[in-house]
């Protein structure tokens, strides 16, 4: 089946410091969804892209989608203590039958 | 405005006893899906439903049951528990203006199920 692999699995940066967790897809995919969860709280969704090369940004957050469609970045710049939890990535493959793929999620810790 | 709402937030129970999950939005969503979280596993989608009276398998199907008799409630139910589905479930829907197009899912607050 599909496979959405996402790196690396835990990051730890001190407060200031820049993240970014990669998504990577076997197939080509028609979009990515990004979602972040808070500790003790449910998925919450911070994006999609759709275009090939696409990029888009919220605040300090950008997100790449790549020119083949099979990978996607999520960065942040100059965390904050409110970045602390997990960040996932969703794929759809063209068809969209199988629904969305979720990779198993950074989890981004902050130390003040 | 509610979103999605679950129903138990937590439950425990006994291998071999059944029990049905409830989930429900108000946001006249057309696509509804239920997933399992465990540690270093991500989200893995159980089940899925893309209208009222269809329902279709995800990754991790076998053990769990579903209907969607209404449109706005999913039901996952578990028939004979195991100590495998401890898990935290999460419900979750979307908007969907025409078949295979998936937008922002919109998840509930998760249902913490321990089976012992």
């Amino acid at each position: 089946g599909q496979q959405v692999m996402q790196i690396p699995q835990y990051q730890h940066v001190q407060e200031g410091e820049d993240f970014t967790t990669y998504c990577n897809s076997s197939t080509t995919l028609s979009n990515i969804q990004w979602y972040k969860q808070r500790p003790g709280g449910h998925p919450v969704f911070l994006i999609q892209l759709v275009k090939s090369g696409e990029v888009k940004k919220q605040k300090r957050l950008t997100f790449q989608f790549g020119e083949a469609k099979k990978n996607s970045s999520l960065h942040i710049t100059a965390t904050q203590t409110t970045d602390v939890g997990t960040y996932f990535c969703a794929g759809l493959r063209g068809g969209g039958a199988d629904g969305l793929t979720f990779g198993k999620g950074t989890h981004l810790i902050i130390q003040p | 405005n509610a979103g999605v709402t679950q129903t138990p937030k937590f439950r425990v129970l006994k291998t071999g006893q059944s029990m049905t999950l409830l989930c429900a939005q108000d946001m006249n969503h057309e696509y509804m899906y239920w997933y399992r979280q465990d540690p270093g596993m991500g989200l893995r989608l159980i089940h899925y439903s893309v209208g009222e009276g269809t329902t279709a398998k995800g990754e991790v199907p076998d053990g769990y049951n579903v209907s969607r008799l209404k449109k706005q409630n999913f039901l996952l139910g578990l028939e004979s528990a195991a100590p495998s589905q401890t898990s935290v479930y999460f419900c979750a829907s979307s908007y969907s203006p025409a078949w295979g197009v998936y937008n922002e899912q919109f998840f509930g607050p998760g249902t913490r199920l321990t089976v012992l």
